[in-house]
């Protein structure tokens, strides 16, 4: 059964710095991967989505690579900002056509 | 193009009532999700809909938990005779199609609490 796992946790970093949040999936077999951002009390925005064949995705400021064969993702995050503050989710698609989420790393960016 | 509307945002039950929540798919999908987020938790899958068929429902309690997705009208998540553990948000998303291939997108959530 897929397992996702974002490290760390928590995260609270000073503004203006650059970060990097971690996701590992337990089954390479994945369709694509998602990075999510969530405001407490709302839903989830798609920031950014890799399909299986691609090594990284670009947005602005943030980068998110891919490495399916070790079951790994990260998120990385440039010149951070107080409104960056937010849960980050990363999720896995898998062919049962459901999104496995991992319990998300909570930003807080100090301005 | 009005997104994925869930109704109600907030919704306070008493255990032992019913809770139904109510999510209306962007316009044009016709595949519905529903996910649950318990407190502390990552979301869950719950049920996979199209219209008028339930297309995989493994992440479905066996009791209490129903979802429909009728011809006409918004997709319903019924959860009967609520417990304290039910309390959670409930997510609901839609696509134009199945996955991948199609974006799935999110609604802003129902949280639950039950007292």
């Amino acid at each position: 059964k897929q397992e996702v796992t974002q490290i760390p946790a928590a995260l609270s970093v000073p503004e203006g710095e650059n970060l990097v949040l971690n996701c590992s999936f337990t089954d390479s077999a994945i369709y694509n991967l998602q990075w999510f951002r969530q405001d407490p009390g709302k839903g989830l925005t798609s920031l950014l989505l890799i399909q299986s064949s691609q090594r990284e995705q670009t947005s602005g400021r943030l980068n998110a690579s891919l490495d399916k064969s070790s079951g790994r993702s990260t998120l990385y995050i440039a010149a951070s900002q107080p409104g960056d503050s937010a849960t980050y989710l990363c999720a896995v698609l898998t062919g049962a056509n459901n999104l496995f989420f991992g319990t998300g790393t909570r930003l807080t960016v100090i301005p | 193009n009005a997104g994925v509307m869930q109704n109600p945002r907030h919704l306070v039950r008493r255990r032992g009532q019913e809770a139904r929540l109510r999510c209306s798919p962007m316009k044009g999908h016709s595949h519905v999700y529903w996910y649950r987020q318990l407190p502390e938790e990552g979301l869950k899958f719950m049920v996979y809909l199209q219209k008028e068929n339930i297309i995989d429902e493994s992440g479905m309690p066996k009791e209490r938990f129903s979802a429909e997705f009728p011809k006409e009208g918004p997709s319903i998540l019924r959860i009967q005779q609520v417990v304290r553990g039910d309390s959670a948000a409930y997510f609901c998303a839609s696509s134009a199609g199945p996955s991948p291939g199609n974006t799935i997108y999110f609604g802003e959530g129902s949280w639950l609490t039950v007292v």
